[in-house]
């Protein structure tokens, strides 16, 4: 069973650019879950996704980012325009209904803004 | 809001030792607890998690936690680490609410070093 994979593993923009992150989970899990992890700081939660309804985004730091999962299969988080602030590790993590809370995490994207 | 605290933000230990990283957790309820390892370049791999039940938890390459909720505290621990145990390690605690399972929240995780 393949695991969730991040696109791209690293990613270095200016500021004011965009960048979009594409998550694939693990076949039929429908919890999809993205963390960004910024230098020095905590794993922090950013958004939920139950198939493809956004059950929470109260961790989404402002209306610069948008996450999407259409189809309830892969998801995209965009940041547009990016900022300095935004560099850190973007993580992934899915997990099935029924199986709360083990959610299994992919490798992250690294997101540099210069 | 739950919050984790990981003290430590690194520990040196030899090969061979035993090891104890201090993990305490606020939150209202009986939490979810969990700890994850994150090697270099590699996403984070579930070691152990506490629902319920025997508060003493297994988990996989021979590490193990102990509930304790009078102290509040989920510590990880394992009898003779390996070198190839050095890695960071996260706390987290999470919630299951009818939507389904909730975002995890982590501490600030623990570099582990290992000495020959």
């Amino acid at each position: 069973e393949a695991g969730v994979t991040q696109f791209p593993s690293h990613s270095v923009i200016e500021k004011g650019q965009t960048v979009t992150l594409r998550c694939d989970p693990i076949s039929g899990h429908d919890n999809l879950y993205w963390y960004r992890r910024v230098m020095g700081k905590e794993i922090k939660f950013l958004l939920h996704f139950v198939k493809e309804s956004k059950q929470d985004e109260s961790g989404m730091p402002n209306n610069r980012f948008l996450a999407e999962r259409t189809g309830g299969t892969y998801s995209t988080l965009k940041v547009q325009p990016a900022e300095l602030e935004d560099s850190g590790v973007y993580f992934c993590a899915s997990s099935r209904l029924a199986e709360r809370n083990e959610q299994f995490f992919g490798p992250g994207t690294r997101l540099t803004v210069l | 809001a739950q919050s984790v605290t990981q003290p430590d933000i690194h520990i040196t230990v030899s090969e061979g030792a035993s090891l104890e990283l201090r993990c305490n957790y606020s939150y209202g309820a009986t939490p979810y607890l969990f700890w994850y390892v994150q090697s270099p370049g590699q996403g984070l791999q579930l070691l152990l998690k506490y629902f319920s039940g025997d508060t003493l938890v297994q988990g996989i390459k021979g590490f193990e936690a102990e509930f304790k909720r009078s102290q509040s505290s989920f510590n990880l621990r394992k009898p003779s680490v390996h070198w190839s145990d050095a890695a960071e390690y996260f706390c987290a605690v999470g919630r299951y609410s009818g939507g389904g399972a909730d975002g995890l929240t982590f501490g600030k995780g623990t570099h582990l070093i290992i000495q020959p």
